[in-house]
């Protein structure tokens, strides 16, 4: 079964810099969530997008921002990158309607800031 | 807003013993829970989820949690652990806008 596919799977930048994340969400899915983990952390809610509307937002900084496309695919932007940004980026999606869904993660994406 | 507890930071079990890991969640409505594995460098895969009816859920791999309300708690537990079940778990508790919130989860070393 198609699941959720995330690009790049590791991405090394400098401080300062700028750098995007890409998702595609398992086929048919309207939902999108980012998350940031840490090392040795728990997965931190960013934000979601429904239909391409953001629908929530948790703890992401005013240097991120993030968007879902026409075909639902979403991008992950981060500017003036610091070192503290280095961790494992996770895109997740679900199907919304009647009740409860069940969130699919990707594989996550690695950033390391240097 | 919702919030999830994980009591153990580190358990340790010997292969072919039973185990428990432990979760409390704080929601003011009926939550939906969820239990996730990650492997070191790999994403987050789902085990199991409780929405509603029965409160013992089945899983993959041969994990089962049951929801209690009465204690706020949702246990994953496995009778018999395998050398391949060494791994991070992560309990889950989901509000009605499907967001969720993790618990700081419990690495799993498993002893020959």
């Amino acid at each position: 079964a198609a699941g959720v596919i995330q690009s790049p799977r590791h991405l090394i930048k400098e401080k300062r810099e700028t750098a995007t994340l890409k998702c595609y969400p398992i086929p048919r899915h309207d939902t999108v969530y980012w998350y940031q983990q840490g090392p040795g952390q728990d997965p931190q809610f960013l934000i979601s997008f429904y239909e391409k509307m953001q629908s929530d937002k948790g703890s992401i900084p005013d240097r991120f921002s993030a968007q879902q496309f026409s075909d639902y695919h979403s991008e992950l932007n981060m500017s003036s990158l610091e070192l503290g940004d280095s961790a494992l980026y996770f895109c997740a999606s679900s199907k919304a309607g009647g009740g409860r869904n069940t969130i699919y993660f990707g594989e996550g994406s690695w950033l390391t800031v240097v | 807003a919702q919030s999830v507890t994980q009591p153990d930071i580190h358990i340790t079990v010997s292969e072919g013993a039973s185990l428990e890991l432990r979760c409390n969640y704080s929601y003011g409505a009926t939550p939906y829970l969820f239990w996730y594995v990650q492997s070191p460098g790999q994403g987050l895969q789902l085990l199991l989820k409780y929405f509603s009816g029965d409160t013992l859920v089945q899983g993959i791999k041969g994990f089962e949690a049951e929801f209690k309300r009465s204690q706020s708690s949702f246990n994953l537990r496995k009778p018999s652990v395998h050398w391949s079940d060494a791994a991070e778990y992560f309990c889950a508790v989901g509000a009605g806008n499907n967001d969720m919130r993790f618990g700081a989860g419990t690495r799993l070393t498993v002893k020959p």
